[in-house]
């Protein structure tokens, strides 16, 4: 079945700067690649995802980049901000019903 | 905006109970799913449920869990005899069929504690 690895898991960083996730995945039919932001305690919410057919997409701070000849793809947060803390998680969707494969995620923390 | 609802928010059960968990997924949606989410880790996929039947399940998704869509609305998760290891997170989500969209919301989620 589909792996997907995810990397770091904890980031930390200062108010301002910019925060890189990244995520490689197995299954070369995957072809939608959702990222969610999860708060303590909270819903997974998807904050960005993009399709196989396309190379990078972007959303005010956040942009998402995918390789899919290396199979990897990644989160881009810039200017980052307190309330950006949380867990990201990276998944990939693939199988007849479209599951998602979620990585292992990045508990980001971003300093004041 | 529609949102997926469930149903209780915290669950606590002896061990060998059997408890439901309830799921309310968004109206115009076919596809529905269960993940869970042990404290600490990654969400990992049950089941998942089309067209009143099952479609896909994960080695989790053992003979001692079910699921049912017993009316238009609810979708239920069944776990017959429950186990320590039971104790976890559970996210109901669902998306629409077909067209372009794939996107699967989550629900609050259940969090169920097996004592």
């Amino acid at each position: 079945g589909e792996n997907v690895e995810q990397h770091p898991s904890t980031l930390s960083v200062q108010e301002g700067d910019s925060a890189v996730i990244k995520c490689t995945y197995s299954d070369s039919a995957s072809n939608y690649f959702p990222w969610y932001k999860q708060e303590l305690g909270k819903r997974p919410q998807l904050i960005i995802d993009i399709r196989s057919n396309v190379g990078e997409k972007k959303d005010q701070r956040i942009a998402v980049t995918l390789n899919k000849t290396a199979k990897h793809f990644s989160l881009h947060i810039t200017e980052t901000q307190p309330e950006d803390s949380a867990v990201y998680f990276c998944a990939s969707e693939g199988g007849s019903a479209r599951q998602l494969t979620f990585g292992s995620g990045t508990q980001l923390t971003v300093l004041p | 905006e529609p949102e997926v609802t469930q149903t209780p928010s915290h669950q606590v059960t002896q061990m060998g109970q059997e408890v439901i968990l309830r799921c309310v997924p968004i109206s115009n949606h076919l596809y529905f799913y269960w993940y869970r989410q042990i404290l600490g880790q990654k969400v990992e996929f049950l089941v998942s449920f089309y067209n009143n039947e099952i479609s896909e399940k994960s080695e989790i998704f053992d003979d001692q869990f079910s699921v049912e869509r017993p009316d238009g609305s609810n979708f239920t998760l069944k776990i017959r005899s429950t186990k320590l290891e039971d104790s976890a997170m559970y996210f109901c989500a669902s998306s629409e069929s077909g067209g372009i969209t794939y996107e699967q919301y989550f629900g609050p989620g259940t969090r169920l504690t097996v004592t």
